[in-house]
């Protein structure tokens, strides 16, 4: 079945370790993202990658870095994790031209929480 | 700055129609989305406005004026598995996407 795998689905984390959530797409889409969910706000963007090769930063990037090596995979790094960062993690893609340009595709999310 | 405002929560009744509203300023529009997700899960695209009226697609519309920075999506002869959180999302003049906190619909029996 195509669509995003994310991994894991969820983690109890001690805070000043390093973590790094995984995420992969079989649909061969050019544009990949990384969105934190927090209970009352919006989805908000921590970085992206329009194509492979290339990223860039959203709207909250700060302790957190991306890499984008081949098309399917963008994982997500937290280098030194704060209680700050206990949220829900969603990947997502979508293709970058046509009808379908911003049409997410969303992984099932991974809950993370930093003690 | 950009915000896009929906309600927070709406109850109505199995059966029934039901309108959720959004209100947006963004620095410029390219489109506004709407998406579905159930607790726990993650969001599903629902529907696409990028010129002003009506979309309709199934028991599921939606509508957009541009000049008014509005949207809403409409749900007709809703079902117990409409019981979800509707998110909002408009994209701006550099393609990126403004969301939304959601509006939780309640599908009471």
């Amino acid at each position: 079945i195509a669509g995003i795998t994310q991994a894991p689905t969820s983690q109890i984390l001690a805070a000043g370790r390093r973590m790094t959530l995984r995420c992969t797409q079989d649909m061969r889409h050019n544009a990949m993202y990384w969105y934190r969910q927090d209970l009352g706000l919006g989805l908000r963007l921590i970085h992206y990658s329009n194509t492979a090769g290339t990223t860039g930063k959203g709207e909250v990037p700060d302790g957190y870095s991306v890499s984008r090596a081949n098309t399917d995979d963008f994982p997500l790094t937290l280098a030194s994790a704060v209680p700050s960062q206990t949220s829900v993690y969603f990947c997502a893609s979508s293709p970058t031209g046509g009808a379908g340009a911003n049409v997410l595709t969303f992984g099932a999310g991974s809950r993370l929480t930093v003690l | 700055g950009q915000n896009i405002d929906q309600p927070t929560e709406m109850t109505a009744t199995e059966g029934a129609i039901v309108q959720i509203n959004c209100t947006y300023q963004t620095s410029g529009f390219n489109g506004l989305f709407w998406y579905q997700q159930h607790a726990g899960e993650a969001p599903t695209f629902l529907s696409y406005n990028v010129l002003d009226g009506l979309e309709e697609k199934g028991r599921f519309s939606s509508f957009l004026s541009r000049s008014k920075g509005y949207s809403y999506l409409l749900l007709k002869e809703l079902q117990m598995k409409d019981s979800a959180s509707y998110l909002c999302a408009v994209r701006d003049s550099n393609y990126q996407l403004i969301w939304g906190a959601g509006t939780k619909l309640i599908i009471k029996p």
